[in-house]
């Protein structure tokens, strides 16, 4: 069956450590999102990528980058420029020419600071 | 610009009650019309859609109605369970491209 896959589920980053979530889709889809979800709250863009090796800020990119070297696959990286990294990553992909199809979206990675 | 505003939560009811989440929306021309799910410690799953005026999407119990005279999609369910405590997300997405723009999710609570 076609999905999203995120890994880890689980990710502890120490002050000053970078890391990196991984996104991988066998939908066949173009776009690809990655959103920050903090307790109780709602989405957050933090990246979107209409296309392989294209992408595009979000709301809330600063002290993130993404890579989009596959059309499977759109890693983020957290960097220790994040200053309060510790949150529910979701990803997402989607198709670009129908816009009645909607988001297929992963399990999440819940990243916390140690 | 084009927005989703959804009730505040949280919603608390009692197993069997009626459910309506309020959902409305602004833009331009026909958007196509979201409900999403997440339940706790996962991510959004797609309950229910309709893409044009006066559709009826549903799943699982519930339903909603693209509502183009009062621009909205309200949630609604018959009789809940405890299983249907989780996050309701209201979606839109324009007339002019696919992504979807959010409302800030509605958290339901039933207790049993």
């Amino acid at each position: 069956d076609g999905g999203i896959t995120q890994s880890p589920k689980y990710l502890f980053r120490k002050e000053g450590q970078n890391v990196t979530l991984s996104c991988e889709q066998n939908l066949n889809h173009d776009a690809m999102y990655w959103y920050r979800q903090d307790p109780g709250q709602g989405l957050r863009l933090i990246y979107y990528s209409q296309i392989v090796n294209d992408f595009q800020k979000g709301d809330i990119a600063e002290g993130y980058s993404v890579s989009r070297e596959k059309k499977e696959s759109f890693p983020l990286t957290v960097t220790s420029a994040q200053k309060n990294p510790t949150a529910f990553y979701l990803c997402a992909s989607s198709v670009t020419r129908d816009r009645g199809i909607g988001y297929t979206f992963g399990s999440g990675t819940r990243l916390t600071v140690v | 610009g084009d927005s989703v505003t959804q009730m505040e939560g949280p919603v608390t009811l009692s197993e069997e009650a009626f459910l309506t989440i309020n959902c409305t929306y602004t833009a331009t021309g026909y958007p196509s019309l979201f409900w999403y799910v997440q339940y706790p410690g996962e991510g959004l799953q797609l309950l229910l859609k309709a893409t044009k005026a006066d559709d009826k999407g549903s799943n699982k119990g519930f339903e909603a109605t693209y509502r183009k005279e009062t621009t909205s999609f309200h949630l609604e369910k018959g009789s809940v369970q405890v299983s249907d405590s989780a996050v309701y997300f209201c979606a839109l997405s324009p007339r002019s491209n696919y992504q979807l723009i959010w409302g800030a999710g509605t958290k339901l609570i039933i207790k049993p």
